[in-house]
């Protein structure tokens, strides 16, 4: 059974700051995303991996994608206020999406 | 804007009801994913279909059913209903390469 895990849960950080989200996931899978949610709202996707090595780019936000470690990572650059929000990555499963926890993200003025 | 749209945008019920919560996606999509977010839980995927027809199943109740008609809606019908059942449903839709999924503004059940 294919598992998302994602750390951290939360965080909370200052304006301007650097900081990375890690999602490792149990079996192999060559496809994973990354999608972000405000408070009572849908799912916005923000990227989409689909191979190994990968990297996409928009704006401060960069993921990029390892499949032999089973490893992605979200790095956000000189975080702004804007950019609160929680962020799930999630993998493909045979046509399912099996999502990590997602990781309540918390920028500070 | 995502182009999936889903009706009703929030459902009060008591426990015991039915109810069904529909699902249209973007123009040429045709395949519908529901997915139910919950608190404890978290997100987890229910059932996709294919123009039509079921191809994969994830951790849908018994109580749960689905269905993707020819106009390529889809419904979601949810019976018997329980306290535990209340969250966050949303459906998805993607083309035929299936490689993004774009996701409806959700409904919100309360089940009381």
């Amino acid at each position: 059974e294919l598992k998302v895990e994602q750390n951290p849960l939360f965080l909370s950080m200052q304006e301007g700051k650097n900081y990375t989200i890690y999602c490792n996931y149990s079996t192999t899978s060559d496809r994973l995303y990354w999608y972000r949610q405000d408070p009572g709202k849908s799912l916005e996707s923000l990227f989409v991996l689909l191979s190994n090595g990968a990297v996409k780019q928009e704006g401060r936000l960069m993921a990029s994608l390892d499949t032999k470690a089973r490893l992605s990572t979200l790095h956000i650059t000189a975080a702004v206020h804007d950019l609160s929000a929680t962020y799930f990555c999630a993998v493909d499963s045979n046509y399912q999406l099996i999502w990590g926890a997602g990781t309540k993200l918390i920028i500070k003025p | 804007d995502s182009g999936v749209t889903q009706t009703p945008k929030h459902l009060i019920t008591a426990t015991g009801q039915r109810v069904t919560l529909r699902c249209s996606p973007r123009s040429g999509d045709l395949s519908v994913y529901w997915y139910q977010q919950s608190l404890d839980q978290g997100l987890q995927f229910l059932i996709q279909y294919y123009n039509g027809e079921e191809r994969a199943k994830g951790n849908i109740l018994e109580r749960f059913s689905a269905q993707q008609f020819p106009d390529l809606h889809s419904e979601l019908n949810l019976s018997s209903l329980e306290l535990g059942d209340s969250a966050l449903y949303f459906c998805a839709s993607s083309d035929t390469s299936g490689n993004e999924q774009f996701f409806g503004p959700g409904t919100r059940l309360t089940v009381l």
